[in-house]
């Protein structure tokens, strides 16, 4: 399969806390990205790192790569109540520039 | 910010029927796509478009499914003979970025709810 594979599938922290979110995938790739989704909204891209990249930081966000165990994290820290919503793992291989959306964690900040 | 603009936001259908979601990309992006997202299920791939014809498509974009863009702002997804399996939510996204930059951010619209009776 050419999506990548998230854990966990659901994730339900406090505000304050970090949330942590794996992503792994089997074969390699260009560069690797992760969106967001709010309930029933559009996807919204947060950050991308590239296969040569090991670490990138926006914000309170923090991303992983890392290209031998072909996995990746993303790390949100001090979590808000407005932080909840599904995170999705997306593919870019470098046959194709189309993006392989993974099945999402879904992440629930409690206030 | 520019947007992506999806319309309609939710479009109820009876099966058979032809049904035509519409998208304005941003204004200065060439790349154009169509993905969907059954309730409950993954996004999924289905076409990229670029220079007025089709770049790539999914095993589920097959005959009843086409893309045009019919002038310089709108692209829009048509649904020939809709099925009940249809029902998804369509999201369109548009890139300023050529796929094979390697740097392919793609900026979506809020998405077509479609219901299929």
């Amino acid at each position: 399969s050419q999506q990548g594979e998230e854990d966990p599938q659901a994730l339900s922290i406090q505000e304050g806390e970090n949330a942590t979110m794996n992503c792994s995938y089997k074969t390699s790739i260009n560069n690797l990205q992760w969106y967001r989704q709010n309930s029933g909204r559009g996807l919204v891209h947060l950050i991308l790192i590239r296969s040569n990249e090991r670490e990138k930081h926006s914000g309170r966000l923090r991303v992983t790569l890392d290209t031998s165990k072909k996995s990746s994290s993303l790390l949100i820290t001090a979590s808000r109540a407005a932080d909840t919503a599904s995170y999705f793992c997306v593919l870019i291989y470098n046959q194709g520039g189309k993006l392989i959306f993974g099945q999402g964690t879904e992440l629930s900040v409690k206030p | 910010e520019p947007e992506v603009t999806q319309t309609p936001s939710h479009q109820v259908t009876q099966m058979g029927q032809e049904v035509i979601l519409r998208c304005v990309p941003i204004s200065n992006h060439l790349y154009f796509y169509w993905y969907r997202q059954i309730l409950g299920q993954k996004v999924e791939f289905l076409v990229s478009f670029y220079n007025n014809e089709i770049s790539e498509k999914s095993e589920i974009f097959d005959d009843q499914f086409s893309v045009e863009r019919p002038d310089g702002s709108n692209f829009t997804l048509k649904i020939r003979s809709t099925k009940l399996e249809d029902s998804a939510m369509y999201f369109c996204a548009s890139s300023g970025d050529r796929p094979s930059s390697g740097a392919n951010v793609l900026t979506f619209g809020a998405g077509s709810r479609l219901t299929v009776l």
